[in-house]
């Protein structure tokens, strides 16, 4: 079956402008986690959903960034009025459930210039 | 908070010899500690991870909590290990959120 998807695989964009980062992840995995990972850097926890309970936000780093998932499929990852520091590479994973016994697949990134 | 270190960015060996890339963590409480390979142009993956206890492609880790590492292992490298490693911690069982390492990139020469 298919995997986790990002898109767009690349994106370009000028400081100060506001992004939207899309993860599809697989279908009947209710558990859902954005990444970012920096040049050089391991990757950094953003977000967490499971299911329909409150996100775990507390690896945002800033209120700049965002994210929505609606029910148990898409998510998008917004950052608003982006600076040079958010460039990276921003990676969605899903798994079944929470739990570490649940493997988390990730999908192949977004990597994000800012200009 | 917890904290996952690689302390090599590279490793270079020759084929067939023996590989051990490092991993030490700090966290007070009993974490899971996992190994993830990202393999040239391809995702992201999981490698091993200690609950299994299990070995794959060869490949063995050890959770040492009293030196509090998890160094992953291998006795006869192949090229097609090269790849980027990455140690990853999460706080316990329950909880699924990982903190990775910067990454270890293991280079296999013929």
């Amino acid at each position: 079956g298919a995997g986790v998807s990002q898109s767009p695989s690349n994106k370009v964009t000028e400081k100060g402008k506001d992004v939207e980062l899309r993860c599809d992840p697989i279908s009947g995995h209710t558990a859902l986690y954005w990444y970012r990972q920096r040049l050089g850097q391991g990757l950094e926890f953003l977000i967490y959903f499971q299911g329909n309970s409150a996100p775990d936000k507390s690896g945002l780093p800033s209120d700049r960034f965002s994210a929505e998932r609606t029910g148990e499929s898409v998510s998008t990852l917004t950052i608003q009025r982006t600076q040079q520091e958010d460039s990276a590479v921003y990676l969605c994973a899903s798994s079944l459930t929470r739990g570490i016994e649940n493997e988390q697949f990730f999908g192949p990134g977004t990597r994000l210039t800012v200009l | 908070a917890q904290r996952v270190t690689q302390p090599e960015k590279l490793l270079s060996v020759f084929k067939g010899a023996p590989v051990e890339l490092k991993c030490n963590y700090s966290y007070s409480g009993s974490p899971e500690l996992f190994w993830y390979v990202q393999y040239s142009r391809q995702r992201l993956q999981l490698l091993l991870r200690h609950i299994s206890r299990e070995s794959i492609k060869g490949f063995t880790a050890d959770l040492n909590k009293g030196e509090t590492s998890f160094h992953l292992k291998k006795p006869f490298a192949q090229e097609e290990d090269s790849a980027m490693y990455y140690c990853a911690l999460a706080k316990d069982s329950g909880y699924s959120t990982l903190t990775f390492g910067k990454g270890t990139m293991l280079l296999v020469s013929p």
